[in-house]
């Protein structure tokens, strides 16, 4: 198994733009979960999805960030308008389940805001 | 809502010691996960565990549920395990309880 996949691997945009962030879970895996890193806060987690359900989107820091899950292998975390504060790296994880179950990493998205 | 400290927030140590990192937590959970993050930015799960002790390698983990408490040991630490270690547990006892990080430990390893 290729492992979580998110692309782009690096995204530089300016302020006001869109950004569309995205993953392909582990198959077989029916839990999703998009986090960010930040020096200042490090590792956060914004929403996770059970079977393509958001579960617990209280993470997400405004109605600015958006996330998806239309089928069991693809997500999308979408950010519209962008900020500079956005900046940070975004990371999606896949698991077999949501609580206690092991998470795998994809190798993040850094994103740059301008 | 469960709050996650860990210790030390930086160690260096020689290559070849003993190394334990702490992780306490304050609400009864189901399991606790053990990340490690390189340098490069990539995260790998090194255990999940629920009780008593999980080795892998070099890398041993152990918790004690009664005590909320776990460590992380590395046995004849080497340069490469130079890495943030970071702990994470459920935020609750709820099945459906998101996951909270600590704020990691900063690992260097000098040959």
């Amino acid at each position: 198994d290729a492992g979580v996949i998110q692309s782009p691997r690096h995204e530089v945009t300016e302020m006001g733009q869109e950004v569309t962030l995205r993953c392909k879970p582990i198959s077989g895996h029916n839990s999703l979960f998009w986090y960010r890193q930040t020096m200042m806060r490090g590792l956060e987690l914004l929403i996770y999805f059970n079977n393509n359900v958001p579960i617990d989107d209280s993470g997400m820091p405004e109605d600015r960030f958006s996330a998806k899950m239309p089928n069991a292998s693809f997500s999308t975390l979408k950010i519209q308008p962008s900020e500079p504060r956005d900046s940070a790296v975004y990371f999606c994880a896949s698991s077999l389940r949501s609580s206690g179950g092991e998470q795998f990493f994809g190798p993040g998205t850094r994103l740059t805001v301008l | 809502k469960n709050e996650v400290e860990q210790s030390p927030q930086n160690l260096t140590a020689q290559e070849g010691e003993f190394i334990t990192i702490n992780c306490s937590y304050s609400v009864g959970i189901s399991a606790l996960h053990w990340l490690q993050q390189h340098p490069g930015g990539g995260i790998v799960s090194l255990f999940m565990l629920s009780s008593g002790k999980k080795k892998h390698g070099r890398l041993i983990a152990t918790i004690n549920i009664q005590e909320k408490h776990s460590s992380l040991h590395i046995t004849a630490s080497h340069p490469r395990d130079s890495a943030v270690y970071i702990c994470a547990v459920p935020g609750g006892m709820n099945r459906d309880d998101k996951i909270i990080f600590g704020k990691g430990t900063r690992l260097h390893i000098l040959p």
